[in-house]
């Protein structure tokens, strides 16, 4: 069965430090991987991961996949109080022709002033 | 350009109801998906549609259906509503596939009483 585990379930931390998240998965015919952060209903995307080794980085945010181990992080530097949400990690996964995101629980994250 | 549009916002349902959600996907997007979203599971996927036809389902029992239209709308119909159907349903929309370019409406919040 498709399986994406994230940690930690839930952060909190002081605004300026810096947090890494975790997602880890088995799932069949990967595909890709993305992070999405969700503050309060509509999830937003942030990156969309496909290859071992690259980084990818927006602003502040930074994440990079490893296939090999089958597992990403997502970094935040210089937290802000902006921040605080919940983030997912998704993996597409392909089975019998279709595709489907499959999610983990979510890592809610909190920074405090 | 005109996000995701989920209808309603919010619904308050009796045990043994039905009811009926809609997505409007963004303009171009032919692929539209749905997911549940519960504090204690996360998101699960529900089902996936792609020019009206629908081509990946998730493990949710009969009760779940939906069906997707000419101009790529799509509805999702739950049967003899149970207390466990409370949730935010959302809905997520693409050009071809799952993943890339997937962007999520704001979902609809239905609590069962």
């Amino acid at each position: 069965e498709d399986k994406v585990v994230q940690s930690p379930l839930s952060l909190v931390v002081h605004e300026g430090d810096t947090v890494t998240l975790n997602c880890s998965y088995e799932v069949t015919n990967f595909r890709s991987l993305l992070w999405y952060k969700q503050e309060k209903k509509a999830p937003t995307f942030l990156f969309m991961l496909t290859s071992s080794g690259i980084e990818k980085k927006s602003g502040r945010l930074s994440s990079i996949l490893d296939k090999k181990e089958l597992f990403s992080i997502l970094n935040i530097t210089a937290t802000q109080t902006g921040d605080s949400a919940v983030y997912l990690c998704a993996v597409e996964a392909n089975r019998q022709g279709a595709q489907k995101l499959v999610f983990g629980q979510g890592t809610r994250l909190t920074i405090n002033p | 350009k005109a996000g995701v549009t989920q209808t309603p916002r919010y619904l308050i349902k009796t045990r043994g109801q039905q009811v009926t959600l809609s997505c409007s996907p963004i303009s171009g997007h032919r692929s539209v998906s749905w997911y549940q979203q519960t504090p204690g599971q996360g998101l699960q996927f529900l089902f996936e549609y792609f020019s009206e036809t629908q081509r990946n389902k998730g493990n949710f029992p009969g009760r779940f259906s939906g069906r997707q239209f000419s101009n790529s709308r799509s509805e999702m119909n739950v049967s003899t509503l149970e207390l466990g159907d409370s949730a935010l349903y959302l809905c997520a929309s693409s050009f071809l596939t799952v993943g890339y370019g997937y962007t999520f409406g704001s979902g609809t919040r239905l609590t069962v009483v």
